[in-house]
């Protein structure tokens, strides 16, 4: 069975700092990756997706992520953060079409504030 | 190009009742995924229609129902009520079958009391 976890429910970063968000997957089978973004009271925007291309994905809003498949991991990144970047990030794993289950596993959100 | 809608944003229930939430997919996305989220809590998926018929289903019990429309629109029907419902429910669409490139519309918030 598919699992995300994202570690820390809550991380703060001042403005200008670096944002590191952590997710780790299992997955029996190769993976796609997803991240996604919500803030309050809207529905979620996806920011990029690993589907086995190059291992370094860049997405939206100056996000990337890296994945590594030797640390079943996949962290966004981003090199400053901007107030604007306060919101829910979900990371999300899903199997490739045509291995069965083709829906998106969710993780429990990271809230990400940014300090002033 | 218009984005995935969803109707009502809100809705208020007695338990026991029946809701239908109603969703309309991106402009040539013929898949449709139903996702429920409780308050601080990640989406869960409840099903996925593909050209009007369920492509998957995750762990919901059989009073969550679902339809697709030959416009590729789609219903999210829910009886029997329970406090538990009470959560955001989300629409996304795809172009394809699968959890590729979903497009989530803003949701409805469901209370049910």
């Amino acid at each position: 069975a598919q699992s995300v976890t994202q570690l820390g429910s809550h991380v703060s970063v001042s403005e200008g700092a670096l944002v590191l968000l952590r997710c780790n997957y299992s997955s029996s089978v190769p993976p796609y990756l997803f991240w996604y973004v919500q803030y309050p009271n809207q529905g979620l925007q996806l920011l990029l997706k690993y589907t086995s291309a190059a291992t370094l994905v860049k997405g939206i809003n100056g996000f990337e992520a890296e994945f590594k498949k030797s640390e079943t991991s996949f962290h966004l990144t981003k090199p400053s953060a901007h107030m604007s970047d306060a919101a829910e990030y979900f990371c999300a794993v899903s199997d490739r079409p045509n291995f069965g289950n083709e829906k998106l596993t969710f993780g429990t959100g990271t809230r990400l504030t940014i300090i002033p | 190009e218009t984005g995935v809608t969803q109707s009502p944003t809100h809705l208020i229930k007695t338990r026991g009742q029946q809701v239908t939430l109603r969703c309309s997919s991106q402009s040539g996305h013929n898949t449709v995924s139903w996702y429920q989220q409780a308050l601080g809590q990640g989406p869960q998926f409840i099903f996925q229609y593909y050209r009007e018929e369920e492509n998957g289903r995750g762990n919901f019990p059989p009073r969550f129902s679902g339809l697709q429309f030959p416009n590729y629109s789609s219903e999210l029907n829910v009886n029997a009520l329970e406090l538990d419902d009470s959560a955001l429910y989300l629409c996304a669409s795809s172009p394809k079958r699968g959890a590729y490139e979903q497009y989530f519309g803003p949701g409805t918030r469901l209370t049910v009391t």
